[in-house]
């Protein structure tokens, strides 16, 4: 099993460029979840999907959408980059909320 | 205040030693996680505890609700083990709140 994937793992970006990150899991998990981890702090929730056609703001949703296209994907979109949404972003799931989570091995994006 | 305190923030030993990471936490919570990201970056999920205790391996995570209080032990610690160890808490049905992590280093 290919667990949580994600796509790119690096990306660089102009201020102001849109860019989408991808993921993907092949666990038939039900919840889905995009983080950001900054230097010195702690993973932030961004947006999770509880389940299939549901999203709900995390902690820090500014500047962000974020799309459950079926069971498998949720992916991230930032429609207008800040430097501030330079980060290392991992996606995770889990078979539903209370469950432990599984996590993909991150992208690293960088906003000039 | 951080809602999840770990201490050290860093830790340094020699390989074969007893580690011990602490994590305090301030809100009722429902569970609590340790995970292990590697120097790569990867995450990976240890434990998920609720009450007492929990062992693989050489690891063993304990947990004390009344307290708010849990720690991860590292028995026999070898190079591998160096990573950063993060502490998450569920406050209730949803979502996880994470720790800073603690970096730990074992020397050869």
């Amino acid at each position: 099993n290919a667990g949580v994937t994600q796509t790119p793992k690096f990306q660089v970006l102009k201020t102001g460029q849109s860019m989408t990150l991808q993921c993907a899991q092949d666990m038939n998990h039900n919840s889905m979840y995009w983080y950001r981890q900054d230097p010195g702090m702690g993973l932030r929730l961004i947006y999770y999907s509880a389940s299939e056609g549901t999203t709900d703001k995390g902690e820090v949703p500014n500047g962000y959408n974020v799309s459950r296209l079926n069971k498998r994907e949720f992916s991230l979109r930032l429609e207008s980059a800040a430097p501030s949404q330079t980060s290392v972003y991992f996606c995770a799931s889990s078979m539903d909320r209370a469950n432990e989570q599984f996590f993909g091995p991150g992208t690293r994006l960088t906003v000039l | 205040k951080n809602e999840v305190e770990q201490s050290p923030q860093n830790l340094t030993a020699q390989e074969g030693e007893f580690i011990t990471i602490n994590c305090s936490y301030s809100v009722g919570i429902s569970a609590l996680h340790w995970l292990q990201q590697h120097p790569g970056g990867g995450i990976v999920s240890l434990f998920m505890l609720s009450s007492g205790k929990k062992k693989h391996g050489r690891l063993i995570a304990t947990i004390n609700i009344q307290e708010k209080h849990s720690s991860l032990h590292i028995t026999a610690s070898h190079p591998r083990d160096s990573a950063v160890y993060i502490c998450a808490v569920r406050p209730g049905a949803q979502k996880l709140v994470f720790g800073q992590g603690t970096r730990l280093t074992i020397n050869p």
